[in-house]
């Protein structure tokens, strides 16, 4: 039971390119989210999914889409990176939809450089 | 709007001590969930304990344990006989509709 999974753990960018961070959860949770942390600040919601089919804006949205391709994985995509962009993502699961509140579950993170 | 704030950037402990991360929040909700998460080197985050706003009884995971006082809003996190493994960056948390994060403390367990 291997829990969240995130690829790849490490990524170097140059402004403008592209690149999608994948995440997946074989815990059958519902609910999948993608948070970026940044020095000196907790971790910020980008969007989430709180069941297979759906995507919602978070706090920071803005650079980001997503898709949640299955019940199992849900990625991250930067369509147009920028500097602003560094930071370590995470992504998270949880049983039920986030109105509920139950406890997330973490992936390790993926530390993303933009040059 | 929702706010989770860590007054304690850093924090140390002499191992086997006591140490005491403090947390408050701001919210309209009358219903909502506390969580504290560790996040060690390896960056794992990982949950550490969690209350529901509606119970009055402060909740305990072993060695840790929060002081809930909903009135004040506020939501400490309790470290008894600490260990070399409790360092770590420690992150308060609020959730309702989605989850809000503290900017961590990081505590320092001193040999």
């Amino acid at each position: 039971n291997a829990g969240v999974t995130q690829t790849p753990k490490f990524q170097v960018l140059k402004t403008g390119q592209s690149m999608t961070l994948q995440c997946a959860q074989d815990m059958n949770h519902n609910s999948m989210y993608w948070y970026r942390q940044d020095p000196g600040m907790g971790l910020r919601l980008i969007y989430y999914s709180a069941s297979e089919g759906t995507t919602d804006k978070g706090e920071v949205p803005n650079g980001y889409n997503v898709s949640r391709l299955n019940k199992r994985e849900f990625s991250l995509r930067l369509e147009s990176a920028a500097p602003s962009q560094t930071s370590v993502y995470f992504c998270a699961s949880s049983e039920y939809a986030p109105r509920v509140s139950d406890t997330q579950y973490f992936g390790p993170g993926t530390r993303l450089t933009v040059l | 709007a929702q706010t989770v704030t860590q007054s304690q950037p850093e924090m140390s402990v002499q191992e086997a001590e006591t140490v005491t991360l403090s947390c408050t929040y701001d919210t309209s909700e009358s219903d909502y969930y506390l969580f504290w998460y560790k996040q060690p080197p390896s960056r794992q985050m990982i949950l550490v304990i969690r209350q529901e706003a509606y119970k009055q009884q402060n909740a305990t995971e072993n060695r840790f344990s929060v002081n809930f006082q909903k009135a004040a809003k506020s939501f400490s996190l309790k470290i008894s006989d600490s260990q070399l493994g409790d360092a770590a960056m420690y992150f308060c948390a609020y959730s309702v509709r989605d989850m809000r994060f503290g900017a961590g403390t990081r505590l320092t367990v001193k040999p």
